[in-house]
């Protein structure tokens, strides 16, 4: 089946400083990949997508690349804010499926 | 355009009984899926509705049912709940189109069972 498997948070940064939170994923053929952000007491939001191979998605800053040979869409930003503090998750979707699979999500947060 | 939004907010309900969620989608959005988060988790795929028939279902047991109205609106239906039930419920709507449709979350409802 689809899974998608996030690295271990919690993610504690200064200001300022280079993100990268990993993201690799498990499905048959060619899925859709996302970036959802989260912050407290709300519900997703989509940061960023990339539906097929070698896409780069971009948005606010952050970029994610998909890789199909390594099957992986890691998150990266060059410059993290206080703001970007929030809880992000990794996601796919298959066909014309509309489910997406979500992994557990990576708490960052960005300090002043 | 007002977006995905969810009623009610907060609830909490006592082990056995039964619960209705509520999910207005966005204008023109024909697709309904519920998710359900456990703190700490990602969101887990419950099912989707689409015109009113479901369209698909993930790994919950059936006493977990919708409903999708002519409006596109939708209920989550929660009956003999167990303490394990509480969680965000999650309700995404998402347009008529490619599997590249974006799907658009409303705030939640967090439910509490005690």
């Amino acid at each position: 089946g689809n899974s998608v498997t996030q690295m271990e948070g919690p993610v504690t940064l200064s200001e300022e400083a280079f993100l990268t939170i990993n993201c690799t994923y498990t499905a048959t053929g060619y899925p859709s990949l996302f970036w959802y952000v989260q912050y407290p007491g709300e519900g997703l939001q989509l940061l960023l997508k990339a539906t097929k191979a070698d896409d780069k998605g971009s948005n606010k800053g952050f970029e994610a690349t998909y890789r199909k040979e390594t099957t992986s869409f890691h998150l990266e930003k060059g410059s993290v804010q206080v703001s970007d503090s929030a809880v992000y998750f990794c996601a796919l979707r298959r066909g014309s499926a509309r489910q997406l699979t979500f992994g557990s999500g990576t708490q960052l947060t960005v300090l002043p | 355009e007002t977006g995905v939004t969810q009623s009610p907010t907060h609830l909490i309900k006592t082990r056995g009984q039964q619960v209705t969620l509520r999910c207005s989608s966005q204008s023109g959005h024909n697709t309904v899926s519920w998710y359900q988060q456990a703190l700490g988790q990602g969101p887990q795929f419950i099912f989707q509705y689409y015109r009113e028939e479901e369209n698909g279902r993930g790994n919950f047991p059936p006493r977990f049912s919708g409903l999708q109205f002519p409006n596109y609106s939708s209920e989550l239906n929660v009956n003999a709940l167990e303490l394990d039930d509480s969680a965000l419920y999650l309700c995404a709507s998402s347009p008529p189109g490619t599997d590249n449709t974006e799907a658009f979350f409303g705030q939640g409802t967090r439910l509490t069972v005690v």
